[in-house]
C-alpha cells in the first residue's frame, strides 16, 4: 500500500537548536515535497525534489535546508531553529497524478 | 510563477444539501494537473479527486464532482448530499507538467455541516 511516512510526529526544540524531520515515502515516486502549515496560510512550499541528490526551492525556503539522499527518503534541516518555525510540517510524495501526504510533524520551537 | 486562490474562507450548510466551493489559479503552463484535497479534523490530508486541464469533461468521484472553467481559470468543488463527516478543510492545488512541477496550494476553505 502506498505510503508516507513522517517522523518524528512531535518535536520541542529550544531557540537556535538543530532538527531534522524525516519522510520516507514506499511509492516509487519521483517528487517529494516539504510543506508547513500555519493558520491562514494553507500549505506553504518549503523545498521539493524530483529525485535523489536534485533540490528545488519553494516559496517559503528561508531557514530550511532539505536533502534527498534516496528515492525514498527526504529530510528536512533546520540548523538554527527560531520561534517563527513552530508549525505543523507535511511531507507528501507525489508521481504528478495523485500526490499522498504524511501525516505531519508538529514543531514547537521555544 | 503559479497561484492558487481560495477566496471563501467558511462555508456552513445543512446536511444532505449542496455546497460549493471556488478556486482560482495562474499559469504559464499549456498543462497542469487540478487537485482537491480534505483535511479533517485530525489534521491528516486525503486527496479526494483531480482534473487534467486538457480533459474538458468535468471529473467526479463519488459525491464529489468539478467544475472546471479553463478559460477563467477555475475549479470549484461541488459536494452533494453532503454528510456530517464532510465537515472539514478543503484544499484546492496545482501542479504544472511542464514548468517548475510544484504542487502549490491555495489557503483552504472551511466546510461546516450541520444537522
Amino acid at each position: 500500500e502506498a505510503a508516507v511516512t513522517q517522523s518524528p510526529r512531535n518535536k520541542v526544540t529550544v531557540t537556535g537548536g538543530n532538527v531534522t524531520l524525516s519522510c520516507r515515502q514506499t511509492n516509487s515516486h519521483n517528487y517529494m515535497y516539504w510543506y508547513r502549515q500555519d493558520t491562514g496560510h494553507g500549505l506553504r512550499l518549503i523545498h521539493y525534489s524530483y529525485g535523489a541528490g536534485n533540490l528545488q526551492i519553494g516559496d517559503v525556503p528561508d531557514g530550511y535546508k532539505a536533502t534527498r539522499t534516496t528515492q525514498e527518503d527526504f529530510f528536512l534541516l533546520l540548523e538554527l531553529a527560531s520561534p517563527s518555525q513552530t508549525s505543523l510540517y507535511f511531507c507528501a510524495s507525489s508521481d504528478a497524478r495523485a500526490p499522498l501526504f504524511g501525516e505531519g510533524t508538529r514543531l514547537s520551537v521555544l | 510563477a503559479q497561484k492558487v486562490t481560495q477566496t471563501q474562507t467558511s462555508i456552513s450548510v445543512v446536511e444532505k444539501t449542496t455546497v460549493t466551493m471556488d478556486c482560482v489559479y495562474e499559469t504559464r503552463d499549456s498543462s497542469y494537473f487540478l487537485f482537491w484535497y480534505k483535511q479533517t479534523a485530525s489534521g491528516e490530508i486525503v486527496f479526494l479527486i483531480r482534473q487534467d486541464s486538457y480533459k474538458k469533461e468535468n471529473a467526479t468521484v463519488g459525491h464529489y464532482s468539478l467544475n472546471f472553467q479553463k478559460p477563467k481559470s477555475s475549479i470549484g468543488l461541488i459536494i452533494t448530499a453532503t454528510q456530517i463527516e464532510d465537515s472539514a478543510v478543503y484544499f484546492c492545488a496545482m501542479r504544472e507538467v511542464q514548468g517548475g512541477r510544484a504542487l502549490i496550494f491555495g489557503t483552504g476553505t472551511t466546510v461546516s455541516v450541520s444537522p
